[in-house]
């Protein structure tokens, strides 16, 4: 069954660091989401990416977040500072469509400590 | 703003058991209601989506039913097995491309054997 892989696993990183998590989707999916779950919180959403462009985000993804599909498999989330408060589950999620019964695929997520 | 509330937090049954996970939202205009498995060190596995025009969805030993008008959808889980025990997440959409999803904050379910 098709899936969407998101690398790396987990990351270590220092405050103030520049990280970017990486997302491979399906690949005959057009729309592509990262969502981010705070250990113990709800899953959020962040941003929603379509044609190479931003299609919906957040209030959580501010100037600090950034997303690129850099080519035709991958699809990162930067995050340019990290703070201690970023730390969290990173999910990758595709679908083929937008609209009516629009099932997302989630990866297995990427999980970012700052220390 | 939807928010969405999943009760109870917790549930321990015996396998064999047929059990009902409430999920409810504060706002009505919602396009699409999912329902989705999360194992740990896992990602979230879709179970459900039910789209606004329809009432309930079924998938196997699976049934997720939708009421707007009482802001509720339970998901319905007959003859429990301990390879049912994860965590069930609800979300809802709030736009039609049924994207920005809304989630509650899971039910963890143990079927004990």
């Amino acid at each position: 069954e098709p899936e969407v892989t998101q690398t790396p696993s987990h990351q270590v990183t220092q405050m103030g660091q520049e990280v970017i998590l990486r997302c491979v989707p399906i690949s005959n999916h057009l729309y592509f989401y990262w969502y981010r779950q705070i250990l113990g919180q709800k899953v959020e959403f962040l941003v929603s990416f379509y044609n190479n462009e931003i299609s919906e985000k957040s209030e959580i993804f501010d100037d600090q977040f950034s997303v690129e599909r850099p080519d035709g498999s991958n699809f990162t989330l930067k995050i340019r500072s990290t703070k201690l408060e970023d730390s969290a589950m990173y999910f990758c999620a595709s679908s083929e469509r937008n609209t009516g019964a629009n099932v997302l695929t989630f990866g297995a997520g990427s999980r970012l400590t700052v220390l | 703003k939807q928010e969405v509330t999943q009760i109870p937090a917790a549930l321990s049954v015996p396998e064999g058991e047929n059990l009902v996970l409430n999920c409810s939202f504060t706002d009505s205009a919602i396009y699409n209601l999912q329902w989705f498995r999360q194992d740990p060190g896992k990602g979230l596995t879709s179970l459900l989506l039910i789209q606004s025009s329809q009432r309930e969805q079924t998938s196997g030993r699976l049934n997720a039913s939708l009421d707007k008008s009482s802001g509720r959808s339970t998901l319905y889980i007959a003859a429990s097995q301990p390879g049912d025990s994860a965590t069930y997440l609800c979300a809802g959409s709030h736009n039609n491309a049924g994207n920005m999803l809304t989630f509650g904050g899971g039910t963890r379910l143990m079927v004990k054997p």
